[in-house]
């Protein structure tokens, strides 16, 4: 059964601090991950997908990489801004028939201090 | 852009009530979910559908149930509410399987 692992579970770090966030998985037969950022009372924004094909994606200043031979993602939030303050989950698709069904990790709470 | 709304954002029940949680997508989605999330826990799927008139059950699906007659709509029902249903309800939304998930703003639903 697919687990997935995120740590820390919060971090806080000053304004202008590269970082990198964690996410971990036990099954490396995956599809595909996705990083999401949710912020307080709002539902989940989707932000960078990796296949299981590809090595990393970039969106701006966000950076997320897939080892899938050791079950892991990093998502690298270059110049955090207080605007970043979120928590960040990843989640991940699995193979086979029918499993259309992405496993979250319990996420990551970052808060970045001005 | 509506993207996936979710009614209502709030609502208190008492134990042994019944209500629906509506859901609706304006992207011509197929594939629909919906998740609980507990404090301090991962989303939890409770059912899933890849098209109309097409849903599977996910990991959590004890005392729910779902429909889906339209490719827009997926409502979760909740029959004969208990406590361990209090959670945070989203819905969400991929054009197929393997793509971008696209979330509501959630349900918040306290069972008391």
């Amino acid at each position: 059964k697919q687990e997935v692992t995120q740590i820390p579970a919060a971090l806080s770090v000053p304004e202008g601090e590269n970082l990198v966030l964690n996410c971990s998985f036990t099954d490396s037969a995956i599809y595909n991950l996705q990083w999401f950022r949710q912020d307080p009372g709002k539902g989940l924004t989707s932000l960078l997908l990796i296949q299981s094909s590809q090595r990393e994606q970039t969106s701006g200043r966000l950076n997320a990489s897939l080892d899938k031979s050791s079950g892991r993602s990093t998502l690298y939030i270059a110049a955090s801004q207080p605007g970043d303050s979120a928590t960040y989950l990843c989640a991940v698709l699995g193979l086979g028939p029918g499993t259309y069904k992405y496993i979250f990790g319990t996420g990551t709470r970052l808060k970045v201090l001005a | 852009n509506a993207g996936v709304t979710q009614t209502p954002k709030f609502r208190i029940l008492k134990i042994g009530q019944s209500m629906t949680l509506q859901c609706t997508q304006d992207m011509n989605h197929n594939y629909m979910y919906w998740y609980r999330q507990d404090p301090g826990m991962g989303l939890k799927l409770i059912y899933y559908s890849v098209g109309a008139g097409i849903t599977d059950k996910g990991e959590v699906p004890n005392g729910y149930n779902v429909s889906r007659s339209t490719t827009e709509d997926f409502p979760l029902r909740l029959e004969l509410a208990a406590p361990s249903q209090t959670s945070v309800y989203f819905c969400a939304s991929s054009y197929s399987g393997n793509e971008k998930l696209f979330f509501g703003s959630g349900t918040q639903l306290s069972v008391l």
